[in-house]
């Protein structure tokens, strides 16, 4: 499975983007990259997958480059409801079940 | 997401006592999860099913089972729990489209401590 690294923490204000990124080196052909949101004593919430270049929805953008060893996650313009914890996720969602690291726990602060 | 269902939402029980979590889901997956996470840490996977008659274990099976009644229906069992086994349990499904897009729906959690 493949691992991925991201940042225990980050710091935002409200109205700024922020940006997650996840370091993923031995990801496989077929591995998809999947996002998820976890508010405290909650499950976590799908936000955005991606499989290369650029994906866009109306909670976020993912960025991947060519190589695909890395994505990021932006947010734009958080505000205080976006503080969570949050995971990125790398393999086959068809194929195996996924595997979450720690995640990267983002303060908004007004 | 009120379509998977999780039960007891708390549970206090006693060391080397038997207990059983239940899972429920209303959305018509074909697969289905058990997580565990501890305070402040990540989700880490306990056992999954694809399908009601395949059965996998997880990166942390050891002590615990489980059993896929029906599609719908997925529950974990503690054969003889132990303190290191209190934690925020989460149950979550699945399905698959030809996108491979096939996010993963969590139930709210079932909060268990062993004394």
């Amino acid at each position: 499975l493949a691992k991925t690294t991201q940042p225990i923490s980050m710091d935002s204000y409200e109205g700024q983007e922020v940006n997650i990124t996840c370091s993923h080196n031995n990801i496989a052909t077929n591995d998809y990259i999947t996002w998820y949101q976890q508010f405290p004593s909650q499950g976590p919430r799908f936000i955005i997958q991606g499989y290369k270049t650029k994906v866009t929805n109306e909670v976020a953008s993912l960025f991947i480059p060519a190589d695909r060893k890395s994505s990021t996650l932006s947010l734009p313009r958080v505000s205080l409801s976006d503080t969570a914890v949050y995971y990125c996720l790398v393999g086959e969602p068809g194929r195996r079940a996924l595997t979450f690291g720690s995640g990267t726990r983002l303060q908004v602060q007004p | 997401d009120a379509d998977v269902t999780q039960t007891p939402r708390n549970r206090i029980t006693k060391t080397g006592k038997r207990i059983m979590l239940e899972c429920s889901q209303t959305k018509g997956h074909d697969r289905m999860y058990w997580y565990r996470q501890d305070p402040g840490l990540g989700l880490q996977l306990i056992y999954y099913s694809f399908d009601v008659k395949d059965i996998n274990k997880g990166e942390i099976s050891d002590g615990y089972s489980v059993s896929r009644q029906a599609q719908a229906k997925f529950s974990l069992s503690l054969e003889s729990a132990i303190p290191n086994q209190t934690a925020l349990y989460f149950c979550a499904t699945s399905d698959l489209d030809s996108s491979y897009n096939s996010p993963l729906h969590f139930g709210n959690g079932t909060r268990l401590t062993v004394t």
